[in-house]
């Protein structure tokens, strides 16, 4: 059964420290992204990436950086955790053929910053 | 810029009764259409794709079609049941170089038992 896999399902931090979110995907997909989900305002992007090595903007990059060195593992990083990053984030990964595929999610990772 | 609608956002049935759960999208240049349900605190299960190319997709008793020039999708679900409550996601997959797929809001959905 095919699977992307975070790593962790909760996590609390304490302000201010650096978080690493993993994620890994089993099924070569070219595409890998990173969503928070927040009540009342749906799914956000936040970084996507195409290949290994490359990375894009989402619509709220803002305090995240993303780091992929292997086409399987994509993994977000919060450079000094706020409380305003407490949040569900979910990973996902796609393929790029012809666009004919679908997204593939992750079981998500509940993240509190206290 | 393509938006993806999901009316009404929450939803309350009996036990037992057939339902039908929309979303529209303002742009047909799309590759595909899903639907994902999400149960609270957990992730996206994936339950149909639907290619542009394609009328409906069926599996069990879910059954979405897509009607890409009016841009409407719909999610039937028969004879619902307590688990079917979860929200409902669809997302579309525009046909531009960036690949990224847009989503609706969700319709979260409750079946009485």
């Amino acid at each position: 059964d095919v699977k992307v896999t975070q790593s962790s399902r909760y996590l609390v931090k304490r302000t201010g420290e650096k978080v690493f979110l993993e994620c890994v995907q089993d099924m070569d997909h070219e595409n890998m992204f990173w969503y928070r989900q927040d009540p009342g305002l749906g799914l956000r992007l936040i970084y996507f990436s195409y290949d290994v090595k490359m990375k894009e903007k989402g619509d709220i990059p803002e305090g995240y950086s993303v780091s992929r060195e292997k086409k399987e593992r994509f993994s977000l990083i919060l450079e000094s955790a706020s409380t305003n990053q407490t949040s569900m984030y979910l990973c996902a990964s796609s393929s790029s053929g012809q666009g004919r595929n679908g997204y593939t999610f992750g079981s998500g990772t509940r993240l509190t910053v206290v | 810029k393509q938006e993806v609608t999901q009316i009404p956002a929450a939803l309350s049935v009996p036990e037992g009764e057939n339902l039908v759960l929309n979303c529209s999208f303002t742009d047909s240049a799309i590759y595909n259409l899903q639907w994902f349900r999400q149960d609270p605190g957990k992730g996206l299960t994936s339950l149909l794709l639907i290619q542009s190319s394609q009328r409906e997709q069926t599996s069990g008793r879910l059954n979405a079609s897509l009607d890409k020039s009016s841009g409407r999708s719909t999610l039937y679900i028969a004879a619902s049941q307590p688990g079917d409550s979860a929200t409902y996601l669809c997302a579309v997959r525009p046909q531009n170089r960036d690949d990224k797929i847009i989503f609706g809001k969700g319709t979260r959905l409750h079946i009485l038992p």
